[in-house]
């Protein structure tokens, strides 16, 4: 089966800095990765995602890289706000479920 | 984006009684899955919920103690039964396409605790 882990588990940075996470997964089969935000007491929301066709994708101050190859891909926020404050998931589509990484959680320090 | 409520948002059960959370999209969905989050962890599968028949659940679940029912696309039941304070969690509805199309959405959980 699919194995997703997620690097840090913890991250701290300065308001305005930028913050990366990364994933990796095992099932080179596995084609679609979205990453969620899930704030305190709330459900995950979709931020972004890709599919193994393509490499990177960028949406204003989010980006996600996908190397295939390494079997990994990383979650890139620039420029960073206290409300970008949560915990962020990634996932693999392996097959029709989704396997979850254990999570990060990001604090933006005023 | 498919829109996904839950009920009830919370309950606090006795221990050996049963619940059944209720879980709603607004479109037709194709997948419809269950899955349980403990606090500060991340997200389980518990299993996919399958229109018109069993669901197909993951290792560790079993329709005994997690029945689940999805009697239409937009519309499935999880039941967790003869709870123990071990179920005490957040269960949590997703549905989302396949097919290509495979983006999946999160309904707003339930908070479960069980004395």
């Amino acid at each position: 089966g699919e194995n997703v882990e997620q690097h840090p588990s913890t991250l701290s940075v300065q308001e305005g800095d930028s913050a990366v996470i990364k994933c990796t997964y095992s099932d080179s089969a596995s084609n679609y990765f979205p990453w969620y935000k899930q704030e305190l007491g709330k459900r995950p929301q979709l931020i972004i995602d890709i599919r193994s066709n393509v490499g990177e994708k960028k949406d204003q101050r989010i980006a996600v890289t996908l190397n295939k190859t390494a079997k990994h891909f990383s979650l890139h926020i620039t420029e960073t706000q206290p409300e970008d404050s949560a915990v962020y998931f990634c996932a693999a589509l392996h097959g029709q479920n989704f396997v979850f990484g254990p999570g990060t959680r990001l604090s933006v320090l005023p | 984006s498919a829109v996904i409520s839950q009920k009830p948002s919370r309950d606090i059960c006795q221990r050996g009684t049963s619940l059944t959370i209720q879980c709603q999209v607004d479109s037709q969905v194709t997948m419809m899955f269950w899955y349980r989050q403990q606090p500060g962890q991340s997200l389980t599968l518990i299993a996919t919920a399958n229109q018109g028949s069993e669901a197909t659940y993951e290792s560790g679940f079993v329709i005994d103690k997690f029945p689940i029912s999805r009697p239409n696309l937009t519309f499935s039941t999880l039941t967790v039964s003869n709870m123990s304070p071990e179920d005490s969690s957040i269960y949590l509805c997703s549905g989302g396409t396949s097919g290509g199309q495979e983006t999946q959405y999160f309904g707003p959980g339930t908070r479960l605790l069980v004395l």
